[in-house]
């Protein structure tokens, strides 16, 4: 396992709160990756990491925000929880070298009421 | 870009019986290929990846995939079940490029496997 902890692991919210999900690694990994699980969607992709301060958008991020200040830690901002932000995410990270694959935290199940 | 398209979304087995997973890809560049499994509360594991060479790859716990570049496909196979085998599947794909090399998924393959 590539030493990936997620928290918290279970969350619910009000709708309109803001909510911010953490991701660590351990293993000093470059690039690092946001997804939500969804029924009938598989995985898609929120938001990425190719480094510190090196963020890019995925599939599926408007309403979300990420942040990287370190190597180690990536984090998810849901500005305003909404209902349709209730799902399951999910953390990866992968290493600098080619031909690797990704490696997954065990995800945090998200709320909104 | 890349789409992913897993054919059966549910799949019941009975035990000691093969099974196949299918895994249709569509991609405009050269692609890696995956396939990840995920029990239950728990997060992706990786099965089997196929990144060059022979075709036929094998993973852990028995599984193999065969890559079929004319069908774009990359079917997940085992020829004998067990009750532990009960598990989501996935199947996702990357390009080959030298950036983020992000994972497109497929919506899922709910394997069922019945003593």
């Amino acid at each position: 396992d590539a030493g990936i902890t997620q928290s918290p692991r279970h969350k619910v919210t009000e709708t309109g709160t803001p909510v911010t999900l953490r991701c660590h690694q351990t293993e000093n990994h470059r690039y690092m990756y946001w997804y939500r699980q969804d029924p009938g969607h598989g995985l898609r992709l929120i938001h990425y990491s190719y480094g510190v301060k090196d963020t890019d958008k995925g599939e599926v991020s408007d309403g979300y925000s990420v942040s990287r200040s370190k190597t180690e830690d990536f984090l998810l901002t849901l500005e305003s929880a909404t209902s349709s932000q209730t799902s399951v995410y999910f953390c990866a990270t992968r290493p600098p070298l080619m031909n690797t694959e990704a490696f997954f935290g065990q995800g945090t199940r998200l709320t909104v009421v | 870009a890349q789409s992913v398209t897993q054919l059966d979304s549910q799949v019941p087995v009975f035990e000691e019986a093969p099974v196949e997973l299918r895994c249709n890809y569509s991609s405009s560049v050269s692609v890696y290929l995956f396939w990840y499994v995920q029990y239950p509360n728990q997060g992706l594991q990786l099965l089997l990846k196929y990144l060059s060479g022979s075709t036929l790859v094998k993973g852990i716990n028995g599984f193999e995939a065969e890559f079929n570049k004319s069908q774009t496909s990359f079917h997940l196979r085992k020829p004998s079940v067990h009750i532990s085998d009960t598990a989501e599947y996935f199947c996702a794909v990357s390009d080959q490029g030298q950036g983020a090399q992000k994972l497109v998924f497929g919506q899922g393959t709910r394997l069922t496997i019945n003593p």
